[in-house]
């Protein structure tokens, strides 16, 4: 699985958009990007997750470079309930789906 | 559709005891997967199924931990004598075969040794 480098630890004001980075630098031509989150004491909750082209679901967007070694994911409107740990993973093609957790960015949403 | 069930969802023992987690995937989906999460880290896969068989089970601790997965379907995670250092959240998840499909996760089970 393709190595993943996220900031420990992002703020952003509630009602303004969200930009979390990540790189991933060794990422394979087969490995998808894979987002995650975690709220307290949930399970990780799936986002999103792209190969080459940026895509778009009710809850984010995911935009990735050409060159497919960064990535960064979107909340349009943060809200307080946005505030958890984001995981970015690279996985896929030979690992047969196995996703490998990093240690995140934690996103603090401010009133 | 129905998330991933596991229970209990907290669980104090002593250590050397032994415990048990259950699991039951999203109907449907073929493959499943344990993860350990210690306080402050990320998930970390222990084994993986594809239908009752299993796909990787190399971070397994096998001298103390086991899975099943009777009939493809629930699957248990046993740990046996359970050490202090195994205080952590047990997830289960489960997913459609192959790349490119999310996982859904349960809530998990918080266990803790003393």
């Amino acid at each position: 699985d393709a190595k993943t480098t996220q900031p420990p630890s992002m703020d952003c004001a509630e009602g303004r958009a969200a930009n979390l980075p990540c790189n991933h630098s060794t990422i394979s031509g087969n490995e998808y990007v894979y987002w995650y989150r975690q709220i307290h004491s949930q399970g990780p909750q799936y986002i999103i997750h792209g190969l080459k082209n940026n895509e778009t679901n009710e809850m984010a967007s995911l935009i990735i470079t050409e060159d497919r070694k960064s990535s960064t994911l979107i909340l349009p409107h943060a809200t307080l309930r946005d505030t958890a740990v984001y995981y970015c993973i690279g996985a896929g093609g030979t690992s047969y789906g196995k996703l490998t957790f990093g240690q995140g960015t934690i996103l603090t949403v401010h009133p | 559709e129905a998330g991933v069930a596991q229970s209990p969802r907290y669980k104090i023992i002593e250590k050397r005891q032994s415990v048990a987690f259950w699991c039951n995937p999203i109907s449907g989906h073929a493959t499943l997967y344990w993860y350990q999460q210690i306080l402050g880290q990320g998930p970390k896969l222990l084994i993986q199924f594809q239908n009752n068989g299993v796909v990787d089970d190399s971070q397994l601790p096998k001298d103390r931990f086991s899975a099943e997965r009777l009939k493809g379907v629930d699957s248990t995670l046993k740990i046996q004598p359970a050490k202090l250092e195994d205080s952590a959240v047990y997830l289960c998840a489960s997913s459609r075969p192959g790349a490119g499909y999310g996982y859904t996760f349960g809530s998990g089970t918080r266990l803790t040794v003393v």
